[in-house]
C-alpha cells in the first residue's frame, strides 16, 4: 500500500537555527498538509497545499514557516529560526481528491527537538 | 469554528470486553467525521468515516462507530477488544466544503487492552 514518507525521522537543532522537513506524500494525491503534535498528545493543524498554493493556515503557521514542492514529489516545510516551543513531532499528510470527506494519510512523523 | 472533544484521557478493557471511546464535536453545517488511530513513534492511521447515511459505519480491524446527531456524538465501538488494540485513538471532524480544509482533533484517548 501506498505511503507517505518522511525524512529525517529525528532532527536536532539549536534555538535560531533553520530546519526543512522533507515529506514524499503518496503519488496521485492532490492535498497536502503539515500537522504537529506536541508530547505525544494533541494533534494542531499548520498549513494544507493545494495546486502550488496554500489553501489553509492556522495561527500557528506565522512567518517564520514556508512550505514549499519543490518538484513532483516532495513537500517541505521549513522554519526559518527555530524556537524551543518548536519542538514536536512533525506529521505530513496528504489526501486524494482533497473533498472534505477524504482521509487523511499520514507519515510516521520527524521528531524536531530544539535545543 | 469546529471542536472535538473526548471526554475520558483513559480507556482501560480486559480482552474479549466490548470497548467505546467517546466522541462529541462541534461543527457548522453537517459534519464529516473521522477516528483514526496511532501506535508508539507511527503516525496515525484512518479507521473509518461517517459523512452520510447510514448512523451505525464500519472500519478497519472490527471497530464500528456511531453518528448521533441529536448529541453531537461519534463514539467508537467494538465488540470484543483485542490486546494489539492498544493505542492512542484520535476523533476528528471537518466541516463540508469543496476543497479540504483542515481536520481538527480531539486531544486523543489512550486505550489500554489488558488480557
Amino acid at each position: 500500500e501506498p505511503e507517505v514518507t518522511q525524512t529525517p525521522s529525528h532532527q536536532v537543532t539549536q534555538m535560531g537555527q533553520e530546519v526543512i522537513l522533507r515529506c514524499v506524500p503518496i503519488s496521485n494525491h492532490l492535498y497536502f498538509y503539515w500537522y504537529r503534535q506536541i508530547l505525544g498528545q494533541k494533534v494542531e493543524f499548520l498549513v494544507s497545499f493545494y495546486n502550488n498554493e496554500i489553501s489553509e493556515k492556522s495561527e500557528i503557521f506565522d512567518d517564520q514557516f514556508s512550505v514549499e514542492r519543490p518538484d513532483g514529489s516532495n513537500f517541505t516545510l521549513k522554519i526559518r529560526s527555530t524556537k524551543l516551543e518548536d519542538s514536536a513531532m512533525y506529521f505530513c499528510a496528504s489526501s486524494d481528491t482533497g473533498g472534505a470527506n477524504s482521509p487523511l494519510h499520514f507519515g510516521n512523523g520527524t521528531r524536531l527537538t530544539v535545543t | 469554528a469546529q471542536s472535538v472533544a473526548q471526554p475520558e484521557d483513559q480507556v482501560n478493557v480486559a480482552e474479549g470486553n466490548p470497548l467505546t471511546v467517546k466522541c462529541t464535536y462541534s461543527v457548522s453545517g453537517n459534519p464529516y467525521l473521522f477516528w483514526y488511530v496511532q501506535y508508539p513513534n507511527r503516525g496515525l492511521q484512518f479507521l473509518l468515516k461517517y459523512i452520510t447515511g447510514d448512523n451505525l459505519v464500519k472500519g478497519s480491524y472490527g471497530f464500528e462507530a456511531e453518528f448521533n446527531k441529536s448529541q453531537t456524538s461519534f463514539h467508537l465501538k467494538k465488540p470484543s477488544a483485542l490486546v494489539s488494540d492498544s493505542a492512542l485513538y484520535f476523533c476528528a471532524v471537518r466541516a463540508p466544503r469543496a476543497n479540504a480544509g483542515k481536520s481538527t482533533f480531539g486531544d486523543g484517548t489512550t486505550l489500554t487492552v489488558k488480557p
